[in-house]
């Protein structure tokens, strides 16, 4: 897996939207983008994966610039319950062996 | 079921004691995965079952880490004469896809071995 950087923490009010970078100079051609979220006491929760340009679902947006050294995941209008570590993945889709590192530990305030 | 399930949530054991941790996962998923995150760190691939193939162990940390699934369905971790450093919260992850990294998650045991 490819060698990821990410903030440590990030802190956000309700209503907010929260934008997380993630560092991937050394990305491979083949490789995607994956971000997981973990609530405390809980295990990690897949929220989105993305080649290039822009991917969306219901949760988030994954930006992916041309060069794909970098990604950015976008919470939109965070409420009290997106506060969670969150953590960016680089690799083959069928990497299966997950390695996090530290994550982001995004906090949301009232 | 609805969701991956993992038993016991919480287990406290002796130093030196043997512990069996169990993992259902999704109805129908043939991966699974066992996965052991430490305090306040990121998360360790252990091993790897897909169907009836030979599992992929090379996340094991000693001897004394065994899993064993049956079939497509209930898998075991064990771990052998515990130690203090395998104090950790062991998750167990379910795909519907062979191997790949959309992998759903349960909430985990967590161990402490006093």
């Amino acid at each position: 897996l490819a060698k990821t950087t990410q903030p440590i923490s990030m802190d956000s009010y309700e209503g907010q939207e929260v934008n997380i970078t993630c560092s991937h100079n050394n990305i491979a051609t083949n490789d995607y983008i994956t971000w997981y979220q973990q609530f405390p006491s809980q295990g990690p929760r897949f929220i989105i994966q993305g080649y290039k340009t822009k991917v969306t679902n219901e949760v988030a947006s994954l930006f992916i610039p041309a060069d794909r050294k970098s990604s950015t995941l976008s919470l939109p209008r965070v409420s009290l319950s997106d506060t969670a570590v969150y953590y960016c993945l680089v690799g083959l889709r069928n990497d299966y062996k997950l390695s996090f590192g530290a994550g982001t530990t995004v906090t949301v305030r009232a | 079921g609805a969701g991956v399930s993992q038993s016991p949530s919480n287990k406290v054991t002796e130093k030196g004691k043997d512990v069996e941790l169990r993992c259902d996962p999704i109805s129908g998923h043939t991966a699974l995965y066992w996965y052991r995150q430490r305090l306040g760190q990121g998360l360790e691939f252990l091993i790897y079952f897909q169907g009836n193939s030979a599992p992929d162990k090379s996340g094991l940390p000693s001897d004394r880490f065994s899993a064993e699934r049956t079939g497509e369905s209930v898998s075991t971790l064990t771990i052998q004469r515990t130690q203090q450093e395998d104090s950790a919260v062991y998750l167990c992850a379910s795909s519907l896809r062979t191997g790949g990294n959309e992998q759903f998650f349960g909430p985990g045991t967590r161990l402490t071995v006093l």
